[in-house]
């Protein structure tokens, strides 16, 4: 059965430092998305990203942020100056229609020390 | 306003009992409706998917929407020690929506 894939699964990096993180949505599906989940909260969406470009955004997607598909296949999240806040798991979610529903990867563990 | 309620629990229950695990949400708007499994670090599994109000069954598992009190319902029979999980309610718009998250409901199945 297709998957979406996370790389990797844990990251640690030091704050202030520029983290990517990667996935790979399943191959038919057009949309794209990332959320976050810290320790013991909700999981919250980031971004939405449909035919090259961001559809929606939350407010936590500021300009420390930013996605990309460099190819066909791969789905990248930036974080360009990691704070100790950044520290969350990471989840990749795609989807075949907007509408229909979200298929999640396993996540990336960020750790900022 | 964007808010799904859920209460975190932990709901523990025997082996064999029926669950019920509830959800509110307060934006009229959302229309489709998610319950999602997620073990201790792991991403959020898709157990069902429901369009507008009605009842959608899958095996031991049920989904209930009620619109026009905004309550989301699942159900889970015959539970099993393997269902011991939190179990996450999530809702959107449609279209390119991120979908709004409960903060799970944290499931004990006692053998």
């Amino acid at each position: 059965e297709p998957e979406v894939t996370q790389t990797p699964s844990h990251q640690v990096t030091q704050m202030g430092q520029e983290v990517i993180l990667r996935c790979v949505p399943i191959s038919n599906h057009l949309y794209f998305y990332w959320y976050r989940q810290i320790l013991g909260q909700k999981v919250e969406f980031l971004v939405s990203f449909y035919n090259n470009e961001i559809s929606e955004k939350s407010e936590i997607f500021d300009d420390q942020f930013s996605v990309e598909r460099p190819d066909g296949s791969n789905f990248t999240l930036k974080i360009r100056s990691t704070k100790l806040e950044d520290s969350a798991m990471y989840f990749c979610a795609s989807s075949s229609r907007g509408a229909d529903p979200l298929y999640f990867g396993p996540g990336t563990r960020l750790t900022v020390l | 306003q964007k808010e799904v309620e859920q209460d975190p629990g932990p709901l523990s229950v025997p082996e064999g009992a029926i669950v019920s695990l509830n959800c509110t949400y307060s934006n009229s708007a959302f229309q489709y409706f998610m319950w999602y499994r997620q073990y201790s670090r792991k991403g959020p599994e898709l157990l069902m998917y429901t369009y507008s109000s009605g009842n959608k069954e899958d095996g031991r598992f049920t989904a209930q929407v009620d619109k026009s009190s905004k309550y989301i319902s699942l159900f889970i029979r015959d539970s099993q020690p393997s269902d011991s999980a939190t179990y996450l309610c999530a809702t959107s718009g449609g279209g390119a929506d991120g979908l709004t998250f409960g903060k799970g409901t944290h499931l004990i199945i006692q053998p």
